[in-house]
């Protein structure tokens, strides 16, 4: 168990819908990444929050969007879904606080599959 | 460029062999590190080793090393007396110290290897 958890594990919605995923990091851990793997892009970064802030973003899509609450927990919102974007998403948490550092391994949560129909 | 290259999309491996997966970066920063992670049939990211790019010697944790050559910028994870349970696929990875653009403190993946060991 890494300590981060991600709601729901499983979710099957319809073109155009929305969704949010959630995360809650580990305890103590101040950074939450986001990333989409699917069959053809592998692991993607989509975007990274420390302590409620946004700090990088990756391959995030305009209708996809994050944020990380007062509490160190977050969920990314997925719009106007599409069949491209069924895929497993990944919260991640890691002790690491900013650019600079380069240990820290982060602890990813069990993901949730997204289909979309 | 790719930042992390795995060029072995698939490897079958007798139980009890040793394994060796391959990994190769590109970078220009002189401070990074280098991370292998398995992801089991159930989906979940296990990490397993880590390498400091100034780290002196090879990183190992219990069954699994990491094989450093810095000049050929190459970070092979090596199974020793692989097991069963090691059937999975395995993600190497590297966090840059400058801000790279894209992930500036998250960790930049390979495209993986599925490794599975046969009785």
């Amino acid at each position: 168990d890494s300590g981060v958890t991600q709601t729901p594990k499983h979710l099957i919605t319809a073109t155009g819908q929305r969704v949010t995923l959630r995360c809650s990091p580990r305890s103590g851990d101040l950074s939450v990444y986001w990333y989409q793997q699917s069959l053809d892009q592998g692991l993607q970064f989509l975007i990274h929050y420390y302590n409620g802030e946004e700090r990088a973003k990756g391959n995030i899509l305009e209708r996809f969007s994050a944020q990380q609450f007062p509490d160190l927990h977050s969920e990314l919102n997925l719009s106007s879904l599409e069949l491209g974007d069924s895929a497993l998403y990944f919260c991640a948490s890691s002790v690491v606080p900013s650019g600079g550092s380069v240990n820290g391994e982060l602890f990813f949560g069990e993901g949730s599959r997204l289909t979309v129909l | 460029a790719q930042k992390i290259t795995q060029t072995q999309p698939g490897m079958f491996v007798q139980e009890k062999e040793a394994v060796t997966l391959d990994c190769t970066y590109d970078t220009s920063d002189p401070s990074y590190g280098l991370f292998w992670y398995k992801q089991p049939s159930s989906g979940e990211m296990i990490f397993l080793i880590y390498q400091g790019s100034y780290d002196q010697q090879n990183a190992t944790e219990g069954r699994y090393s990491l094989n450093f050559q810095k000049a050929r910028k190459s970070a092979n994870l090596v199974i020793s007396a692989s097991q069963l349970g090691d059937s999975a696929m395995y993600f190497c990875a590297m966090r840059e110290a400058m801000y790279s653009g894209g992930g500036a403190d998250g960790l930049t993946f390979g495209k993986g290897t599925h490794l599975i060991i046969q009785p």
